[in-house]
């Protein structure tokens, strides 16, 4: 079992829809969780961080964590083509601390 | 500076040669990431340091590979005796506050290695 699991996609959706992004994670001690996007020839970007259960909201874009669960999520609402990219979910290691990624889910956002 | 520098940003070696990348974090930052990244692959955590020491080495391909940092600052990531599946992104991160409440990691623009 991998640490952090994304599905790979591509997850397509229309412009002016929500995207919904999913991420499970294995450490069931992990402290932080992040939400990074990448471009294709680029390098992963910061979206959002989140430690607490619930929601965490900024601007289009929304972080879920449900610790219980140990489940992570990103939605993006009102999507745009250039949310186009891959989205990357990270959780720390409780053991060392390391931030350990997701392979990404490819999203495209059709006009 | 305002923020992750790597050098160099495009390196083409020759097989069974060594090569050294460099990455500069941002000034103040403890920790410091190695990740690789091949074509249309996720990211692959190699090692991982705090301060000068690394808790997390784990992720080091195999003894060729190794790295160093010092005065908590700039780090060295050498390969020793390349080869072609070494071919890949060499990114580098660093971040403020250490674990376990890691603040974001900050990325470095890479190097692109190429084996020949």
């Amino acid at each position: 079992q991998k640490e952090v699991e994304q599905n790979s996609g591509p997850l397509s959706v229309p412009e002016g829809a929500i995207a919904s992004l999913n991420c499970t994670y294995s450490d069931r001690g992990s402290q932080s969780f992040f939400w990074y996007r990448q471009y294709s020839g680029k390098s992963p970007e910061l979206i959002m961080f989140i430690y607490s259960n619930g929601d965490k909201e900024d601007g289009r874009f929304t972080a879920q964590l449900n610790k219980a669960s140990q489940y992570v999520s990103l939605l993006i609402r009102d999507s745009q083509p250039s949310d186009s990219a891959t989205y990357l979910c990270a959780g720390s290691s409780s053991n060392t601390g390391k931030l350990i990624f997701g392979q990404g889910t490819t999203l495209q956002v059709k006009p | 500076g305002a923020g992750v520098s790597q050098s160099p940003s495009n390196k083409v070696t020759e097989k069974g040669k060594d090569v050294e990348l460099r990455c500069d974090p941002i000034s103040g930052h403890t920790a410091l990431y190695w990740y690789r990244q091949s074509l249309g692959q996720g990211l692959e955590f190699l090692i991982y340091f705090q301060g000068n020491s690394a808790p997390d080495k784990s992720g080091l391909p195999s003894d060729r590979f190794s790295a160093e940092r010092t005065g908590g600052s700039v780090s060295t990531l050498t390969i020793q005796r390349t080869q072609q599946e070494d071919s890949a992104v060499y990114l580098c991160a660093s971040s403020l506050v250490p674990a376990p409440y890691n603040s974001p990691l900050h990325f470095g623009n890479g190097t692109r290695l190429t084996v020949t």
